[in-house]
């Protein structure tokens, strides 16, 4: 069966530090892949998403991820990280096979001062 | 704007109430989708509907109903079975596969008095 991991339930980070959040998924073929962010007492919101082709996605808010099928991750990452981006993080998997997506448990940003 | 509506934003039932939870979706999606979301557990599946008519049970159906009478509605109804219904419920929409993007609402909060 499908599954995500998101290893980390919070990360805190400096005020323009960098910053990777982990994903890694449990999928046979190639899976499509999703990150999304959700502000407290909010709707959920893409930032960026893997089908195929080049594995390094670009996404909204100067987000990037990069898909690493030999180790079945699909990490996000932003190199300067803003008070604005304190938020809840979440990786999800499509399939083909599936009209759902398959949700990590999310990972709580908390940004330093 | 094309989007995804839920209403109300904060709704309050009494114990053995049944509630109903508001959502329209003017994208034009053939496919719907309710998620329960409590502190800590990421987003649990409890309905979704592929197409008019037509619905699947997710993950924790029990004590929920739904209906999908028209394209663009997709309401859900939280009955008195469900034992702890107080949550943070949101609704999506996508055109149905798996490497289709989920477009959330706003969300709405019960809380069960």
């Amino acid at each position: 069966a499908q599954s995500v991991t998101q290893p980390d339930i919070h990360i805190t980070v400096s005020e323009g530090a960098s910053l990777e959040l982990r994903c890694n998924y449990s999928y046979g073929a190639t899976p499509y892949l999703f990150w999304y962010v959700q502000s407290p007492g909010q709707g959920l919101q893409l930032l960026l998403k893997y089908f195929s082709g080049d594995t390094l996605v670009q996404g909204i808010k100067g987000f990037e991820a990069e898909f690493k099928r030999s180790q079945s991750s699909f990490n996000l990452r932003k190199p300067s990280v803003h008070w604005s981006d304190a938020a809840e993080y979440f990786c999800a998997v499509g399939t083909d096979s599936n009209y759902q997506l398959i949700w990590g448990a999310g990972t709580k940003l908390i940004i330093k001062p | 704007d094309g989007g995804i509506t839920q209403s109300p934003k904060y709704l309050f039932r009494k114990e053995g109430q049944n509630v109903t939870l508001s959502c329209e979706q003017n994208l034009n999606h053939d496919a719907m989708y309710w998620y329960r979301q409590d502190p800590g557990q990421g987003l649990r599946l409890i309905y979704y509907s592929q197409i008019v008519n037509d619905f699947q049970k997710g993950d924790i159906a029990e004590g929920y109903s739904v209906s999908r009478e028209k394209k663009e509605s997709f309401p859900l109804t939280v009955t008195s079975a469900q034992k702890n219904p107080t949550a943070f419920y949101l609704c999506a929409s996508s055109m149905g596969r798996g490497r289709d993007t989920q477009y959330f609402g706003p969300g709405t909060r019960l809380t069960v008095l």
